[in-house]
């Protein structure tokens, strides 16, 4: 594996709630990826970031923000859950444009 | 949406035959890259194509692009029950440093 980590794995909370998903990488790449992953809908960018600090909306950002402070560390937040955010997350790591990306294992989240 | 989309959604097969899947996507690129994904798991990556190659093989898999159609397909021959996965193509637009994915094509490889 590419020295890529989410946490937590899994996590169940409720509406209203605010949560916030880590994305770890050893790999010292640039870009770094969330997306969401639900049936018929296959990944979807939420947001992204191209260097520490850098980070930018991707097709479905309501009602998430992220803060990448170091190069390491991606963190996703969703400020107030709601149902519809009960979805599978996945991170994902570039070294640059044209190069495999590398994805972590998925946190499974539920909102109840 | 920029997501692209791929057909069709759900593929099955005998092992021993070919497997073609196809993705279409809306902006102009760089390369395209298809992906793998297993059950329950994150993607694994294949085969990168870059805008000015027009075909591209690894082992069993051939992937072949067309920029004027904004399409490619990835055949898989001789299909195995392990090929089994979700397949996604992703892309690198032009300009920008999203990195797109497409809904993906379910494969079922019957031994």
């Amino acid at each position: 594996d590419a020295g890529i980590t989410q946490s937590p794995r899994h996590k169940v909370t409720e509406t209203g709630t605010p949560v916030t998903l880590r994305c770890h990488q050893t790999e010292n790449h640039r870009y770094m990826y969330w997306y969401r992953q639900d049936p018929g809908h296959g990944l979807r960018l939420i947001h992204y970031s191209y260097g520490v600090k850098d980070t930018d909306k991707g097709e479905v950002s309501d009602g998430y923000s992220v803060s990448r402070s170091k190069t390491e560390d991606f963190l996703l937040t969703l400020e107030s859950a709601t149902s519809s955010q009960t979805s599978v997350y996945f991170c994902a790591i570039r070294g640059g444009e044209g190069l495999p990306g590398f994805f972590g294992p998925g946190t499974r989240l539920t909102v109840l | 949406s920029q997501q692209g989309e791929e057909d069709p959604q759900a593929l099955s097969i005998q092992e021993g035959e070919n497997a073609t899947m196809n993705c279409s996507y809306k902006t102009s690129i760089n390369n395209l890259q298809w992906y793998r994904q297993n059950s329950g798991r994150g993607l694994v990556h294949l085969i990168l194509i870059r805008s000015n190659e027009r075909e591209k093989h690894s082992g069993r898999l051939r992937v072949t692009l067309d920029t004027s159609k904004k399409s490619s397909s990835l055949l898989i021959t001789a299909s195995r029950a392990a090929d089994t996965a979700s397949y996604f193509c992703a892309t690198d637009a032009t300009g920008t440093y999203k990195y797109i994915f497409g809904t993906g094509t379910r494969l079922k490889v019957l031994a």
